[in-house]
């Protein structure tokens, strides 16, 4: 079953504000990665986490991986209207192969 | 252009007839997985495979079935769809050999069963 919380589940912000969302679990993720969906669309990889206490940018976005490796954040610095989407955790649990996803955050941005 | 295409795109069907969704990748990946997304919930993975003849089943296996006899093709069986199997399907794939490098997603298919 679902494995990781991820928060908020929705956001309203006006153009220009930063936006921050995170991802938590009780169990430990050897990686963690961020992804966006736009609408009627698959999601695309916006930034990978791979070591534990890992910060890194892409631009307006900046995420980090937890020290505990049981959590990751995601900070959008002053939000645009295309940056409206859903956007998704995942990670890779343990020692398996498989793959977890987070229930997603709806962004909207008013212009 | 690299890409995966996923066929078909939209599907409407009915309770227990056989169904396989198809999956093809031309970036040479290693890895191809299939997840279904329902609202509230994300997206779980059904199945995936780190290689020709190998795959494993994710979180939400039941019900369905994947086989993978060349690198590039990855199609996902229904035997006996379920209304509960209604969901938004995407396939994606990846160079390595686990999903913890990007994964491509198609563009999904939307299946209906009734």
């Amino acid at each position: 079953g679902q494995q990781l919380n991820q928060s908020p589940q929705s956001m309203f912000i006006q153009e220009g504000e930063d936006v921050s969302m995170n991802c938590t679990s009780s169990s430990i993720f050897n990686t963690w990665l961020w992804y966006k969906q736009d609408p009627g669309e698959g999601p695309v990889l916006l930034i990978a986490l791979y070591k534990a206490g890992e910060l890194t940018s892409n631009g307006r976005l900046t995420a980090q991986f937890g020290i505990t490796r049981k959590d990751s954040f995601l900070n959008i610095s002053a939000s645009i209207p295309s940056d409206v989407g859903i956007y998704f955790c995942a990670g890779q649990l343990g020692n398996n192969n498989d793959m977890r996803f987070g229930a997603g955050t709806r962004l909207t941005v008013k212009p | 252009e690299a890409q995966v295409t996923q066929n078909p795109r939209y599907l409407i069907t009915v309770t227990g007839k056989k169904l396989t969704v198809t999956c093809s990748q031309n970036m040479n990946h290693e890895y191809m997985s299939w997840y279904r997304q329902d609202p509230g919930l994300g997206l779980r993975q059904i199945y995936y495979s780190m290689n020709v003849e190998v795959t494993d089943k994710g979180d939400v296996p039941e019900g369905y079935k994947v086989s993978r006899k060349e690198k590039r093709n990855f199609p996902l069986i229904l035997e006996s769809p379920s209304p509960n199997q209604t969901s938004l399907y995407f396939c994606a794939s990846s160079f390595g050999t686990s999903g913890n490098y990007e994964q491509f997603f198609g563009p999904g298919t939307r299946l209906t069963v009734l």
